[in-house]
Parts: C-alpha cells; sequence; structure tokens
C-alpha cells in the first residue's frame, strides 16, 4: 500500500483558516467513508481529531473540520490559534487483498502558525 | 476513560525479534467493538500501520503487506494486554513503536506514550 499524499507543509496567520489536502485513490480514500486525522505535537502521541471523514470526537474543538471529495479528503482549521501549530496526519482504511484489511496514513503536515 | 501502557526493551539486536507489550485499562482487549493496533513512526518512513487485532466472536488479526512476513500480533485475555513480536530485525526497524486503540471504524481515538526501539549491535 503507498502512503497517502499531503503536502509538506502549510501555514496561516492567527485568526485564519487552513486546509490541508490528503490525497489517495479510489482503492482508499475514494472508495470508503473511513478517513481520519490525528494532531501530534512534538515528542507526543498522535491524538485523533477527526474520524470517519468527518466526526469530531468528544473535546476536540469545533475549529476542525473534515470533508471529502472523490479521492482526496481535507482537514480544514479555522480560526487558527498558536497551539494548533502542529504535525498532522491522515489516515484510511485501504480495503483487503487475500482477506487481509489493510490501513494507510499520509506522509504528515507540519502546520506553522506565523 | 482508556489508557494504554506500553513495555519493553529499547534496544534490539539485528536479526532478533523486537517484542513489545501494550496493557490496556478502561476497556477490554475482547470487546466487540474496538480493535487494537500496533503503529511505528520513523523520520524516513513516517507513521506506519502494522497491524491489529480484535475480537468478533473470534479472534481476527490484519497486518501490513511491508511486514507481514515477519510480524506477530496476539492477545493476552488474561492480563487485558495485547503484544508485537516483530522478527528479524534490522536497523531500518529502528522507529517509535505506538500501541493503539478504538471503534473499529473511528480511527485510533487511544494511543499508548510510545517506546523508542533501536536496532543496534
Amino acid at each position: 500500500q503507498s502512503a497517502l499524499t499531503q503536502p509538506p507543509s502549510a501555514s496561516g496567520s492567527p485568526g485564519q483558516s487552513v486546509t490541508i489536502s490528503c490525497t489517495g485513490t479510489s482503492s482508499d480514500v475514494g472508495g470508503y467513508n473511513r478517513v481520519s486525522w490525528y494532531q501530534q505535537h512534538p515528542d507526543k502521541a498522535p491524538k485523533l481529531i477527526i474520524s470517519e471523514v468527518s466526526k469530531r470526537p468528544s473535546g476536540v474543538p469545533d475549529r476542525f473540520s473534515g470533508s471529502k471529495s472523490g479521492n482526496t479528503a481535507s482537514l480544514t482549521v479555522s480560526g487558527l490559534q498558536a497551539e494548533d501549530e502542529a504535525d498532522y496526519y491522515c489516515a484510511s482504511y485501504a480495503g483487503t487483498d487475500a482477506g487481509n484489511h489493510n490501513l494507510v496514513f499520509g506522509g504528515g503536515t507540519k502546520l506553522t502558525v506565523l | 476513560q482508556v489508557q494504554l501502557q506500553q513495555s519493553g526493551p529499547g534496544l534490539v539486536k539485528p536479526s532478533q525479534t523486537l517484542s513489545l507489550t501494550c496493557a490496556i485499562s478502561g476497556d477490554s482487549v475482547s470487546s466487540n467493538s474496538a480493535a487494537w493496533n500496533w503503529i511505528r513512526q520513523s523520520p524516513s518512513r513516517g507513521l506506519e500501520w502494522l497491524g491489529r487485532t480484535y475480537y468478533r466472536s473470534k479472534w481476527y488479526n490484519d497486518y501490513a503487506v511491508s511486514v507481514r512476513s515477519r510480524v506477530t500480533i496476539n492477545p493476552d485475555t488474561s492480563k487485558n494486554q495485547f503484544s508485537l513480536q516483530l522478527n528479524s530485525v534490522t536497523p531500518e526497524d529502528t522507529a517509535v513503536y505506538y500501541c493503539a486503540g478504538g471503534l473499529m471504524t473511528m480511527g485510533f481515538g487511544y494511543w499508548g506514550q510510545g517506546t523508542l526501539v533501536t536496532v543496534s549491535s
């Protein structure tokens, strides 16, 4: 399975909105509504911020939103705050091969708050 | 509140077996709705899903193609934990290893603290 494609970096000023893309294929992102997004601060474990394309777990601010169109999923962070500066990763269910289910991650995007 | 606590050595010699354990509190390894995963992270490979175990009337496992011939993930119901074994390791297996769990379709909602495993003689 190939990794999903994310831009290596993104940036925005406080209060602005930023969108991070995650591009796959019809065998992963485009084929299932099982895209999730993770936020990772330095030396910390990733944290789930979006599941099933657009669902926010309890406690995640509504400034974080997810969507999908075709083979590309997107994470939008609205009203950027300093604490949003982190690495962001997407992940997707990627179907089965010989009965074995697969999951795949994106390469990650470093979000800088200017 | 679900918590995952990892344990295992931080240094493994080349060609040997990497073994890690993840103890679960606040949920059950035998949950009929959760899945229990191992994920690793390195500068060269980013986040890489290695595999998972889950229980749906019987035990199932799924493994990433990249490690399928070398990896085993096992549940231990007596201790409410699950383990990772990766055989024949090389320096390329050096990474931070995470256990992670969550509802099957809802992504990885719970994470362990991470274990840096270095493969070196």
